[in-house]
């Protein structure tokens, strides 16, 4: 089976950046995303690694490391906006489909 | 707007009743999930379908019945539920199995609260 940990909730001021953590231990790694969704909505899909290092996208990048199972998104220049729940998903080559951590509760506040 | 739609977004039922939640997707994609939501805890796989075949059963009770007539809609019949069936149920579709990023694109759910 898969495990996939990250912290239940976080706090941070609009401007300043957040690092979002997610630890996984699985067999046949095949690909780590991140989603976001805001309350009462659909989880949009934010990124996508498959190799080691980190993936920049406008605000957002996410990062990946195989051999520790570890992989963080990054969020800078942080609005109002961006409070919502970011989930950790992990996909095994044998499934394809991805299982999903518990989710993390960003919340900004001004 | 995801290109995925589920109706109705939010239904109440008696454990006696039969009720289907339904999901269409417009965005030309061959496969098709149901995932469960419940608070605080991750989302949980349901059920998979591919070219309208199910290939995934994630050991789901029979009192969840899916249906995917076509590969655009997704049912899921339910009868006889508990009151811990009651979650938010999120339907999903990608363009395929094995595809590279393998993104998936939700519907924004129906709350079921089952009495």
């Amino acid at each position: 089976g898969q495990n996939i940990d990250q912290p239940t909730e976080m706090t941070a001021t609009e401007g300043a950046i957040v690092q979002i953590n997610c630890t996984y231990q699985t067999s046949g790694f095949n690909g780590l995303f991140w989603y976001q969704q805001h309350a009462g909505e659909a989880p949009t899909f934010l990124s996508y690694n498959v190799l080691d290092g980190l993936e920049e996208k406008g605000r957002f990048s996410s990062f990946l490391s195989r051999s520790k199972g570890y992989s963080y998104l990054l969020l800078k220049e942080l609005q109002m906006k961006d409070s919502a729940s970011y989930l950790c998903a992990v996909r095994t080559g044998g499934s394809y489909i991805p299982t999903f951590g518990r989710g993390t509760s960003l919340i900004v506040h001004p | 707007e995801t290109g995925v739609t589920q109706t109705p977004r939010h239904l109440v039922m008696g454990m006696t009743n039969k009720k289907s939640l339904k999901c269409e997707q417009h965005l030309g994609h061959n496969a098709m999930y149901w995932y469960k939501q419940s608070a605080k805890k991750p989302l949980e796989l349901m059920f998979v379908y591919s070219l309208e075949e199910r290939v995934e059963n994630n050991s789901v009770p029979s009192r969840f019945s899916p249906e995917c007539p076509n590969s655009s809609h997704l049912f899921l019949h339910l009868h006889t539920l508990q009151p811990e069936d009651s979650a938010l149920y999120l339907c999903a579709s990608s363009r395929g199995l094995a595809e590279n990023t393998g993104e998936l694109f939700f519907g924004e759910g129906s709350r079921l609260t089952v009495l």
